[in-house]
């Protein structure tokens, strides 16, 4: 089974404050994602790193921004919530020279009211 | 534009029935494809198919894929309650002329298993 966590797995907030969804993997994996996904919707990759110090955005726009500093930690940072960011946050990670098989974390639930 | 395409979107049966979902693609130097469970939280990695005509198996679920027709299917024989999720497909693609892939997904399909 992966190693790979996600904190918080649930979290109300209110709009126009400032949350970090928080996400480690202890495989040593190069390869970390962001995934968003509404309810009953497709995943959708958001934010992906290929390593320290990589960050790239994905097929979907999002106003949140991530880092990688450390190898094992991926955070995603939303400055200013708006109920428009309530969604499901997946982090993944892959070690497979292409990314085929990924990792998911248990994702975190956002609810902005 | 890289697309996967999942059907149906959702389908009820009962405990014991044989249940066959599919999954065409249209990928850019496509390499594999992968199918996933999701339960109500994160999803669960089942198979990954690179060549054609060789099936997969695991238990009760097993699964091809078609490179020519550019599709795949996920059977599982034999359902129970516990089958009940949503079944994705995805495919590694390249961003931004990269090589290293990464997937996109199609809506899923969900899977309703009823005793």
């Amino acid at each position: 089974e992966a190693d790979i966590y996600q904190t918080p797995r649930y979290l109300v907030i209110g709009t126009g404050k400032k949350i970090t969804l928080e996400c480690s993997q202890t495989m040593g994996h190069d390869k970390m994602y962001w995934y968003q996904q509404d309810p009953g919707m497709e995943l959708h990759l958001i934010h992906y790193s290929y390593g320290v110090n990589s960050t790239e955005k994905g097929d979907l726009s999002s106003e949140s921004t991530v880092s990688r500093i450390r190898t094992e930690h991926f955070p995603l940072t939303l400055e200013s919530a708006r109920p428009s960011h309530t969604s499901q946050y997946l982090c993944a990670s892959s070690d497979s020279p292409t990314g085929n098989t990924i990792y998911f974390g248990e994702g975190s639930w956002l609810t902005v009211v | 534009e890289d697309k996967v395409v999942q059907s149906p979107l959702s389908l009820v049966v009962h405990e014991g029935d044989t249940v066959t979902l599919n999954c065409s693609y249209e990928v850019t130097n496509f390499r594999s494809l992968l199918w996933y469970k999701q339960e109500k939280k994160a999803p669960t990695f089942l198979f990954m198919l690179t060549s054609s005509g060789i099936e997969k198996k695991s238990g009760r679920l097993s699964s091809i894929l078609d490179k020519k027709e550019l599709f795949s299917i996920l059977n599982i024989t034999a359902t129970q309650t516990g089958d009940s999720a949503v079944y994705l497909c995805a495919a590694p693609v390249s961003y931004y002329g990269g090589s290293q892939g990464n997937l996109i997904f199609g809506k899923g399909t969900k899977l309703s298993v009823k005793p």
